[in-house]
C-alpha cells in the first residue's frame, strides 16, 4: 500500500513569506504528527494531529500552525519564514495514539530553505 | 518529561566490524522503544522495536534488548556493510504521548 505522501519535496522561500506543507498519511492512519530536522537541532516534535484535533504540540511559536482534514490528511503552515526555519520537515502517521506499540511511518519530507 | 540519550558519533567503522550504539532513556509510565534509520535524502524507517521488558527487536542482522534495569537500548549488529551508512535514531512513546526521539547517531562504514 501507498507510504506517506509530502509535498512539496523541495521548496525555496524569502524571509517574511509564508509557506504551507501537506501531508497524506497511509490509508487507514488516523494520526498524523509533524517534526521539524536540523543539523543543530536533531528531530524537534511540532505537533500531533488525531481525528482532526490536535492532540499534542511541541514548543514551536505561533508562527507553525497546523491543520488536519475529515479524510486523515494534514497541512502544516509557517508564516512569516525567518532563516532559522530552513530545515526538513517530516510528517509521519499512525493508526492512533490509543496503540501503545504503533510504530511512526515517515515520508521522505519536505525540505525548505528560507533566503 | 521522557529523554532519550544516545552516542551523537559521528561512528565510523570498517566493513565486517562489530557495531554498538549506545541508547538510555527516562520516562514516566512504561514505554515501547524504537531504533529508526534514515538514509541519506529520505525520511526515517522503522529498524525494530521492543514492547516490554527483555523483549529483543531484530532486522536486518540488527539487534537490541530492552533492559528495564539499566533503562537502555542498545543497538547492535555483528558485521557491518557499506550500505548500512546512515543516521540511526533511538525512540521512545509512552502510551497516549507523542514519540521522544534522540539526536541521533551518525554511522560510516568504510570499504
Amino acid at each position: 500500500k501507498a507510504g506517506v505522501t509530502q509535498t512539496p519535496r523541495y521548496l525555496i522561500k524569502t524571509r517574511g513569506q509564508q509557506v504551507t506543507l501537506s501531508c497524506s498519511p497511509i490509508s487507514g492512519h488516523r494520526s498524523v504528527s509533524w517534526y521539524q530536522q536540523t543539523p543543530g537541532q536533531g528531530l524537534q516534535f511540532l505537533f500531533e494531529y488525531f481525528s482532526e484535533t490536535q492532540r499534542n504540540k511541541g514548543n514551536f511559536p505561533g508562527r507553525f500552525s497546523g491543520r488536519q482534514f475529515s479524510n486523515s490528511r494534514s497541512e502544516m503552515n509557517v508564516s512569516t519564514l525567518e532563516l532559522g526555519d530552513s530545515a526538513l520537515y517530516l510528517c509521519a502517521s499512525s493508526w492512533g495514539p490509543e496503540t501503545n506499540t504503533g510504530e511512526l511511518f515517515f515520508g521522505e519530507g519536505s525540505r525548505l530553505t528560507v533566503l | 518529561g521522557n529523554s532519550v540519550t544516545q552516542m551523537e558519533g559521528p561512528v565510523t567503522l570498517s566493513e565486517e566490524a562489530f557495531l554498538t550504539i549506545n541508547c538510555t532513556y527516562t520516562a514516566t509510565g512504561y514505554p515501547s522503544l524504537f531504533w529508526y534509520v534514515q538514509y541519506p535524502g529520505e525520511g526515517l524507517q522503522l529498524l525494530l522495536k521492543a514492547t516490554k521488558a527483555d523483549d529483543k527487536g531484530s532486522n536486518k542482522g540488527f539487534e537490541a534488548t530492552y533492559r528495564k534495569e539499566t533503562t537502555s537500548f542498545h543497538l547492535e549488529k555483528g558485521s557491518v556493510q557499506v550500505s548500512d551508512s546512515a543516521v540511526y535514531f533511538c525512540a521512545l512513546r509512552v502510551y497516549g504521548q507523542n514519540f521522544v526521539f534522540g539526536p541521533g547517531t551518525r554511522l560510516s562504514v568504510l570499504p
